[in-house]
């Protein structure tokens, strides 16, 4: 069935680059998302990659796409404290119809 | 920039308990999804609903829950008889078309005590 991992943690110190990555199983993804949740907050939409694409970049966000592998990763550069929140990946798949399959959530703290 | 609201916020109720939760979805929006989250846990899709209909659900969207447009603005999420395990964030979505981005709301953290 349709499945998103993500490791559950990741810490990293103010100005450096985190990264976060993703794997899923549907071959048929058209669109994957990275969305963040701060405490108490909703989701909010950050960026997204079309799945023929292999990058896209948006000032300090940058997607990079491996479809052979279904390895999603996002990458923050210059990392600030006010990144630290849950970085949840997301496919849209095509069953009936599009919904979202997200995965469990990434844990970015950031340390000054 | 436009958004999707939904009220309340939190709400807590007593088990057995009917609950309402509201949203409004984006004005020109024509699909409309909740996903909710419990605590710890992923994000999971409920329903869609489209032209006044479901278009979708999942198996945890059993007959305890219903969904409705009841005006051309609000779009809710009834829990009819609330249990223990029903706690949980509530997000409401809507999009464009079906294979539009969607966009979500701040969600309803739901507390059935």
């Amino acid at each position: 069935g349709e499945d998103v991992e993500q490791s559950l943690f990741l810490s990293v110190r103010e100005g450096d680059s985190s990264v976060i990555n993703c794997t899923y199983t549907d071959s048929s993804s058209t669109y994957l998302y990275w969305y963040k949740q701060e405490p108490g907050a909703g989701l909010q939409l950050l960026t997204y990659i079309f799945s023929n694409m292999d990058m896209k970049q948006d000032q300090r966000l940058t997607v990079l796409l491996n479809k052979k592998d279904k390895h999603l990763s996002l990458r923050i550069a210059d990392t600030q404290t006010g990144d630290s929140a849950i970085y949840f990946c997301a496919e849209k798949v095509t069953s009936g119809t599009y919904k979202y399959i997200f995965g469990t959530g990434t844990r970015l703290k950031v340390l000054a | 920039e436009p958004e999707v609201t939904q009220t309340p916020s939190h709400q807590v109720t007593q088990m057995g308990q009917e609950v309402i939760l509201r949203c409004v979805p984006i004005s020109n929006h024509l699909y409309f999804y909740w996903y909710r989250q419990i605590l710890g846990q992923k994000v999971e899709f409920l329903v869609s609903f489209y032209n006044n209909e479901i278009s979708e659900k999942s198996e945890i969207f059993d007959d305890q829950f219903s969904v409705e447009r009841p005006d051309g603005s609000n779009f809710t999420l009834k829990i009819r008889s609330t249990k223990l395990e029903d706690s949980a964030m509530y997000f409401c979505a809507s999009s464009v078309g079906t294979g539009e981005t969607i966009y979500f709301g701040e969600g309803s953290w739901l507390t059935v005590v």
